[in-house]
């Protein structure tokens, strides 16, 4: 198992281009979602799905926008990119309801805007 | 709503010392609790969790944290510290109810291992 994917590693933007940053699982797991990681604050959620077809906000959600067509791909598009946004974005999956269930990590996307 | 604070954002000690990073919890119901680790440039690996089985956890590469209800606390602690320990450890809370697939994570506490 490749586990949880994300694409690309590295990237930067000028302000108000966008793009969409990739994640895939292969665990058949029906939880997903995204965080972003600042210096001090911790990990903040943005979006997250709980199976495909579904999606909810989390705590930090403007400026981003997501969609679960497949179990295994779970996309975050920047609309607009904004100097707010340069962060370390993570992909995270689980099984999904339950009270152990572990959350996978990716390896993150670190993201620039100019 | 469920919460948990993490004391100290740097935690520094020497190699062989104790590790003690901190963690208190807010939760209005019994708590599910969690310590990851991230490793530099790497993302989060679980450490540890706390499912009620049992008030003392261990978890990998010899840590261990002990869930006090009466402290509202999971504190982690290793016995001797290792170079390798260093990296940022962060304590997370499930929430409950119709959500208990969410974490809330502490803000990080950061452990340097000095040779």
């Amino acid at each position: 198992n490749a586990g949880v994917t994300q694409t690309p590693k590295f990237q930067v933007l000028k302000t108000g281009q966008s793009m969409t940053l990739q994640c895939a699982q292969d665990m058949n797991h029906e939880y997903m979602s995204w965080y972003r990681q600042d210096p001090g604050m911790g990990l903040r959620l943005i979006h997250y799905s709980v199976g495909a077809g579904i999606t909810d906000q989390g705590e930090v959600p403007n400026g981003y926008n997501v969609s679960r067509s497949t179990t295994e791909d779970f996309p975050l598009r920047l609309l607009s990119a904004a100097p707010s946004q340069t962060s370390v974005y993570f992909c995270a999956s689980s099984y999904g309801r339950g009270s152990y269930n572990e959350q996978f990590f990716g390896p993150g996307t670190r993201l620039t805007v100019l | 709503a469920q919460s948990v604070t993490q004391l100290g954002s740097h935690v520094s000690v020497s190699e062989g010392a104790l590790v003690l990073l901190r963690c208190n919890y807010s939760s209005s119901v019994p708590p599910y609790l969690f310590w990851y680790v991230q490793y530099p440039n790497q993302g989060l690996q679980l450490l540890l969790k706390y499912t009620s089985a049992a008030t003392l956890v261990k978890g990998i590469n010899g840590f261990e944290a002990e869930f006090k209800k009466s402290e509202t606390s999971f504190h982690l602690t290793k016995p001797s510290a290792h170079m390798s320990d260093a990296a940022e450890y962060f304590c997370a809370v499930r929430h409950s109810g119709g959500s208990n697939y969410k974490l809330t994570f502490g803000k990080g506490t950061l452990l340097t291992v000095n040779p």
